[in-house]
């Protein structure tokens, strides 16, 4: 089983939709979670981390129910300049600050089309 | 601020030779660096956790004695694939966890190292 898992796409929406993002994760003892963006052939760029509560950043909003072990990321009035591939990315923090790699989705593909 | 830098930005080489690549923070000191590969149309995968001062924990299925990495700063840690084969050929990313962060450990990527073996 994957540790996290997203739908790949690609996802082709009109330029001013909203369009909206789902990833699973496997590991309960994961406790911090992050979209990332990554453009192709670049590294990927942190675009928010994820709260318990959801958070919100502009046009985009990013949700957590750790029950489920479930994360979105809906962003709302897309732009041409929003497609890339969406990583949706866990890590475990361990106690003490001992830090440990993150562990990134495959991605989803992205397309706003004018 | 939190900038993170690599050195080379790609390379091509032969099958059989060796291949450093350099992992900066530029503006930040960097007790934990990570190295991590990318194959087209994959996920980035985790192949070793750089700690200042002591050896690399690798990840399972990750050779260490191929893929020697150096974490001599809290500014630099290097990744040198040894006796590079084409199978190597990926895209080699970097990141480094700022000393003293959040608890939300976040990470910034460095630009990434595109690696080719003929």
């Amino acid at each position: 089983r994957k540790e996290v898992e997203q739908d790949p796409g690609p996802f082709n929406v009109p330029e001013g939709a909203t369009v909206a993002f789902n990833c699973t994760y496997s590991n309960s003892a994961s406790q911090s979670f992050f979209w990332y963006r990554q453009d192709c052939r670049k590294e990927p760029k942190l675009l928010m981390s994820v709260y318990s509560s959801g958070n919100e950043d502009g046009r985009f909003t990013a949700q957590l129910n750790r029950a489920s072990q479930y994360i979105s990321l809906l962003i709302r009035d897309s732009k041409l300049s929003d497609s890339a591939t969406y990583l949706c990315v866990v890590n475990i923090d361990y106690p003490g600050g001992g830090a440990d790699g993150l562990t990134f989705g495959k991605g989803t593909h992205l397309i706003i089309q004018p | 601020g939190a900038v993170v830098s690599q050195h080379p930005s790609w390379v091509i080489c032969k099958s059989g030779t060796s291949v450093k690549i350099e992992c900066r923070s530029l503006d930040f000191q960097a007790t934990t660096m990570f190295w991590y590969r990318q194959f087209p149309k994959q996920s980035l995968m985790l192949m070793a956790t750089s700690n200042e001062g002591s050896k690399a924990t690798y990840e399972q299925g990750v050779e260490k004695d191929k893929f020697l990495i150096n974490h001599a700063s809290l500014t630099l840690s290097t990744l040198t694939v040894t006796s590079a084969h084409p199978e190597d050929s990926s895209f080699y990313i970097c990141s480094a966890r700022l000393r003293g962060g959040s608890s939300y450990n976040e990470q910034f990527f460095g630009p990434g190292t595109r690696l080719t073996v003929l």
